[in-house]
Formats: C-alpha cells, structure tokens, sequence
C-alpha cells in the first residue's frame, strides 16, 4: 500500500497566526481525502472532507490538486484549542475501504 | 450524541497469551474497522468488516488475528499469540456506508510484556 506523505513539523505559532499544511499521496487511484484531527492519546476526528473544488469550514480551509496529488490544509487565526496533531488521509472509495493515514504534523499554538 | 465504545481501555497481557479487543460500534452502522497506532508512529489499518465477513485487510493482519461479531453489538479483535511488536493503541471504527465517514471509538493500549 503506497504513503501519505506530509510535513514533518512540528509547527509553532503564536494565536492568530496562519498556518499551512501539506501533504502528498501516492495512489493515483486515491477517490477520499480528508483532514483528521489527533490530540494526545485520543481517537483520530474528522476535522473536514477535502474536495476537489476545495472547501472551507470556518477558520479551516482545504485544498485539493489531484493532478499534482497534493492536499492542503490552512488555518486562519489560530486559536490554543487549534493545538493538536494533525493527520492527512487518504481512501480509494470502495466498498468497506481502508483509510490510509500520513504520519501527521504536530501544531502547537502558543499565547 | 453516539458514539463508538471500546473495552477495556488498558491491558497488560504476557508474551505468548491470547487477547480479545472489544468495540461497540453505533448501533446502525453497517461496517467496522479495526485499526492500531504504535506509539509515535502512524495510524495503520487491519481489517474492515461488511456482512459477516472480512471485507479487506492489511499485511499486518496476518494469521494471528482475527475479527467477529459475536452478536449484534459487539465487534471483537482477537490476536492469538501476542508479541511484544504488538503493543499499540488499537481503535475500533465505524460507518453507516462504505462511503461516510468512520466514527472512532477511545481505543485500547494494548501493552505486551
């Protein structure tokens, strides 16, 4: 099974920053693509679905480029709640599929 | 709201014994997934399952492990002979298709001595 790829981090940012994250997946044949969230020792949460014509929930916004099998994920105004580790993930839509994880990349938002 | 359940939250079992991993997934969802995280590594999946039957699994799924649904709540993980390299969090998920999202329970940690 191919990889999800995504930033390393972990990334440091004062509240109400911006911050971006990216992540590359492998498997052309990739239909789902989502944002989940992973606080320490918790169960993964979605945070969004990521779409190809890219979408926006709040302060969160994803991006998809399929041609290039890039997902993004931007974060306005960054809030201490915001930190947590962040996992990109990626599904080949069929039947009882598995969701396949990147590593994540940490965010740690800071007063 | 519903929500997946898992049980026990901890367990310590000895190298060479036998474990069993229960979830309760919501009560109207259709497939169920078992998936595990070693500490500091990534989630990774094992096994879906539709129908009473396995649907797809991992390479970590080997012989050693196995799924039921012994009933019509519970959804069990079974590993036969666990090694120390099994020690992880396992979480149990759920979903109401093939295509909705999966909803995850608190998991268990699993640690092997």
């Amino acid at each position: 099974r191919k990889e999800v790829e995504q930033d390393p981090g972990p990334f440091n940012v004062p509240e109400g920053a911006t911050v971006a994250f990216n992540c590359t997946y492998s498997n052309s044949a990739s239909q789902s693509f989502f944002w989940y969230r992973q606080d320490c020792r918790k169960e993964p949460k979605l945070l969004m679905s990521v779409y190809s014509s890219g979408n926006e929930d709040g302060r969160f916004t994803a991006q998809l480029n399929r041609a290039s099998q890039y997902i993004s994920l931007l974060i306005r105004d960054s809030k201490l709640s915001d930190s947590a580790t962040y996992l990109c993930v990626v599904s080949l839509n069929q039947a009882g599929t598995a969701l396949i994880f990147g590593k994540g990349t940490t965010l740690s938002v800071s007063s | 709201e519903p929500e997946v359940t898992q049980t026990p939250s901890h367990q310590v079992t000895q190298m060479g014994q036998e474990v069993i991993l229960r979830c309760v997934p919501i009560s109207n969802h259709l497939y169920f997934y078992w998936y595990r995280q070693i500490l500091g590594q990534k989630v990774e999946f094992l096994v879906s399952f539709y129908n009473n039957e396995i649907s797809e699994k991992s390479e970590i799924f080997d012989d050693q492990f196995s799924v039921e649904r012994p009933d019509g709540s519970n959804f069990t993980l079974k590993i036969r002979s666990t090694k120390l390299e099994d020690s992880a969090m396992y979480f149990c998920a759920s979903s109401g298709s093939a295509l909705d999202e999966q909803y995850f329970g608190p998991g268990t940690r699993l640690t092997v001595t």
